[in-house]
């Protein structure tokens, strides 16, 4: 069965001090990887798709890397207006079906 | 240009009534998802469409809950004879490419139909 376990459920932070999220996933044959941002009451929001192993991608404080297992959302030097819940999501390659781990609710202090 | 929509955005109703839920994708996406999330999860897939065809309906509960998308555009998702446990927020998910094909799978969501049943 696929799955996907973010870890940790919530993380504080202070402003500018950097940190990663995890997020381990299960899917025979991978197609894709997704990172979103949402914030309270509002959907989803895209921030990166990883398709294979050693790719990165980079968005301002954020760096998603990719590996054979898990995919690593480092954030860099944060600030508070950073504060979100952060979700990975996998879609396996062999039919079009996003699965949604719960999420990392970060919270950066001022 | 406008995004996903939905409505309406909060629907209370009585265990045992019917609701219908809209979605009106962003103009000429192919695709589109409904998820539910419980407070404090991620989405949970219930079903797709690309264009008027449904093409995975796995994630649904049960057979009180459909979608339809007759036209390619805007959809619906009927929860029939609701029940306590139905209580959820309900998103759907537009995105310009056609599943299978593209390699690029960007989903813009809608704002949420929040549903109490009472």
């Amino acid at each position: 069965e696929d799955q996907v376990t973010q870890s940790p459920e919530a993380l504080r932070l202070q402003e500018g001090e950097s940190s990663s999220l995890n997020c381990s996933y299960t899917v025979s044959g991978l197609r894709g990887l997704f990172w979103y941002r949402q914030d309270p009451g509002k959907g989803p929001e895209f921030l990166f798709t990883l398709y294979s192993a050693g790719e990165e991608k980079e968005k301002e404080r954020l760096k998603a890397t990719l590996t054979k297992k898990e995919s690593f959302l480092h954030i860099t030097a944060p600030k508070p207006e950073d504060s979100a819940t952060y979700l990975c999501a996998v879609q396996a390659d062999r039919d079009d079906k996003i699965i949604f781990g719960k999420g990392t609710r970060l919270h950066i202090l001022p | 240009g406008a995004g996903v929509s939905q409505s309406p955005r909060y629907k209370v109703t009585k265990r045992g009534q019917d609701v219908a839920l809209r979605c009106d994708p962003i103009s000429g996406h192919v695709s589109l998802y409904w998820y539910r999330q419980a407070l404090g999860q991620g989405p949970e897939f219930l079903t797709y469409f690309n264009y008027e065809a449904q093409q995975d309906k796995s994630g649904l509960p049960n057979d009180r809950f459909s979608a339809e998308r007759p036209e390619g555009s805007i959809s619906t998702l009927t929860i029939q004879r609701t029940e306590q446990r139905d209580s959820a927020m309900y998103r759907c998910a537009s995105s310009q490419e056609s599943p299978g094909t593209a390699s690029y799978y960007e989903q813009y969501f809608g704002p949420g139909t929040r549903l109490t049943v009472t």
